[in-house]
């Protein structure tokens, strides 16, 4: 597809437990962002990666949250031992340098 | 670093009337700056971006915004407002260097009174 494309949809897990979200970019966007949307919040930034550069980790909550990037391409959030706060909709946006990010759908994740 | 200020998380107007919402930003060097709108239940678009060259920069569905160096400034408008523009509305600025991430404002929540 041509767009940003994320998986899965939503997700609802029990709290204490691991959770994965998918972010396929644009074909050749070297910038790849996460971000975290909390009802009626704005953005929360997360992550940000940048061709070969190390990771900008800055905006990560906690140590339960990590993300990796492989092969420069498709992003994977990981969320060990959810809690109910972590329930929000999680955005993965991405770009070429300097450019406007294209935002996927997201992923409504709920922790029950 | 640089940082986004959007003065009010919600604002309201009424149909007709004209839209005004603010972003200032805070860059030591000459920003890129983009508003991003996200209507109900929807994703993040973007509306317009400035870049380099003119200040004013002309957007989809009528909204504008212009550049002010002097004032670190890159306030939205629109002459008038339509119900279809009720919307949260994001100001973000990226320093324009290459790996430099984009960050975005609080965003602003735009109601509109029939």
């Amino acid at each position: 597809g041509a767009g940003v494309s994320q998986s899965p949809s939503n997700k609802v897990t029990e709290k204490g437990k691991d959770v994965e979200l998918r972010c396929d970019p644009i074909s050749g966007h070297t910038a790849l962002y996460w971000y975290r949307q909390s009802l009626g919040q704005g953005l929360e930034f997360l992550i940000y990666f940048q061709g070969n550069s190390a990771p900008d980790k800055s905006g990560l909550p906690s140590d339960r949250f990590s993300a990796e990037r492989t092969g420069g391409s498709v992003s994977t959030l990981t969320i060990q031992r959810t809690q109910q706060e972590d329930s929000a909709v999680y955005l993965c946006a991405s770009s070429l340098p300097r450019n406007e990010q294209f935002f996927g759908p997201g992923t409504r994740l709920t922790v029950l | 670093a640089q940082s986004v200020t959007q003065l009010g998380s919600h604002v309201s107007v009424s149909e007709g009337a004209l839209v005004l919402l603010r972003c200032n930003y805070s860059s030591s060097v000459p920003p890129y700056l983009f508003w991003y709108v996200q209507y109900p239940n929807q994703g993040l678009q973007l509306l317009l971006k400035y870049t380099t060259g003119a200040t004013l920069v002309k957007g989809i569905n009528g909204f504008e915004a212009e550049f002010k160096k002097s004032e670190t400034s890159f306030h939205l408008t629109k002459p008038s407002a339509h119900m279809s523009d009720a919307a949260e509305y994001f100001c973000a600025v990226s320093r324009g260097n290459r790996d430099d991430k984009i960050i975005f404002g609080k965003g602003t929540r735009l109601h509109i009174l029939p």
